[in-house]
């Protein structure tokens, strides 16, 4: 267990849904980034919220949105859902750069 | 703008052989971090390089930072089968973000 819980694990959907993921970061992380995995691809980075804030932003589509709550767990929303966005879903989370992100086990998402 | 570039991109090797897997980045950074996925599961951090010349080593794993040539490298010995993953580097910008490479997919045959 790294620490950081990233609910659901599964989740399959139609197309033109909405669905939220969830990260609880690890205790004592501020820091939350967002990415996104699909089918053997590399890491696409969606969003950081540091301490609540948005802190930086990556090829995040309009559809997803975010935010981080005080207690400093947050939610990834997708909507207008399309077969193209089904993917690994992973969180992670980081206290200072000394020690990198620690990543939850990712949701793994299907649009059908 | 920090890039980060691995080769190879796919790596099939014997069990018992030796390898490298290098990390070349495009502007100056002074942290780079090393991680290993299986399929389908999430990443597991390796090293955290933080200094130039640093080296690490976990079992047959090695790696090393050089800052001035803006290398990283990761030296499997003696490979195993249970080495087969994919691995990241990924390095730090000047806003502390990671920059991720696009990830080495390594097979060990037995």
């Amino acid at each position: 267990d790294s620490g950081v819980t990233q609910t659901p694990k599964h989740l399959i959907t139609a197309t033109g849904q909405r669905v939220t993921l969830r990260c609880s970061p690890r205790s004592g992380d501020l820091s939350v980034y967002w990415y996104q995995q699909s089918l053997d691809q590399g890491l696409q980075f969606l969003i950081q919220y540091y301490n609540g804030e948005e802190r930086a932003k990556g090829n995040i589509l309009e559809r997803f949105s975010a935010q981080q709550f005080p207690d400093l767990h947050s939610e990834l929303n997708l909507s207008s859902l399309e077969l193209g966005d089904s993917a690994l879903y992973f969180c992670a989370s980081s206290e200072e750069l000394n020690y990198g992100y620690t990543f939850g086990s990712g949701t793994r998402l299907t649009v059908v | 703008e920090l890039k980060v570039e691995q080769n190879p991109l796919f790596l099939s090797m014997q069990e018992g052989k030796n390898y490298t897997i290098y990390c070349n980045y495009s502007t100056t950074s002074d942290r780079l971090y090393w991680y290993r996925q299986d399929p389908g599961k999430s990443l597991e951090s390796l090293f955290v390089l933080l200094s130039n010349g640093a080296v690490k080593q976990e079992g047959r794993l090695m790696a090393s930072l050089d800052t001035k040539a803006r290398l990283s490298t990761l030296h499997i010995t003696a490979a195993v089968h249970d080495l087969s993953a994919t691995y990241f580097c990924a390095v730090a910008d000047s806003n502390y973000q990671l920059i991720w490479g696009a990830g080495t997919k390594l097979i060990i045959k037995p």
